[in-house]
């Protein structure tokens, strides 16, 4: 099926560094989504992205986060400056419209110490 | 408060058994429903989806029924494999980009 893959599979960095998460989504997919899950819990949206611009976001999304997608490489999650907090799994996700399946990739593991 | 609620943390089933995974939700605009499945390690995969028009879907092994005057769907995985065993999330979305998932539930075979 469908690949979104993602760079790295996990990073350990230390508190108050910056962090990026690269995401190569399905190639014909207009809609990018990231997620966070604790410990193989609960999937918990963070944003999702179209054309450009964030559509929406959720209130784990802090100020220190921010994504983007320049120039139709890579879509990215960059975290400055982390937190112990932001240790997590973190999931892109691609879609081809909106409400549509979310193709996931294998995740990134995030170790803030 | 949750939007999406799947009842069990787990459930464990004896192989050829049939599993029952419930979900229930809140929000009445939602009306896609899919359900993901995870093994440890990876990332979910789509298992199976109903939308809101729909009180059935079928898939193989996999069945799932939805109540939408209850607010509740459940997942049936007939003659249940070791295979089968992974974490199973309930998820939804309606009026809305986002697609919000159950805690889910982890099934042993």
């Amino acid at each position: 099926g469908p690949k979104v893959l993602q760079i790295p599979s996990h990073q350990i960095i230390d508190m108050g560094q910056m962090v990026t998460l690269n995401c190569d989504p399905v190639s014909n997919h207009l809609y990018f989504y990231w997620y966070k899950q604790i410990l193989g819990q609960q999937m918990e949206f963070l944003v999702n992205f179209y054309n450009g611009k964030v559509m929406e976001k959720s209130k784990l999304f802090k100020d220190q986060f921010s994504v983007e997608r320049p120039d139709g490489s890579y879509f990215t999650l960059k975290i400055q400056p982390t937190a112990l907090e932001d240790s997590a799994v973190y999931f892109c996700a691609s879609s081809p419209h909106a409400g549509n399946t979310l193709y996931f990739g294998e995740g990134s593991r995030l170790i803030v110490v | 408060q949750q939007q999406v609620r799947q009842s069990s943390q787990s459930l464990t089933v004896w192989e050829g058994e049939t599993a029952i995974l419930n979900c229930s939700y809140e929000n009445s605009a939602f009306d896609y429903f899919p359900w993901y499945q995870q093994f440890p390690g990876e990332g979910p995969a789509l298992l199976i989806a109903i939308r809101s028009v729909s009180d059935k879907k079928e898939d193989g092994r996999f069945t799932i029924f939805f109540n939408k005057r209850e607010k509740n769907l459940s997942l049936h995985i007939k003659d249940s494999q070791p295979g089968d065993s992974a974490t199973y999330f309930c998820a939804a979305s309606g009026g809305s980009w986002q697609l919000i998932f159950g805690s889910g539930t982890q099934l042993t075979v």
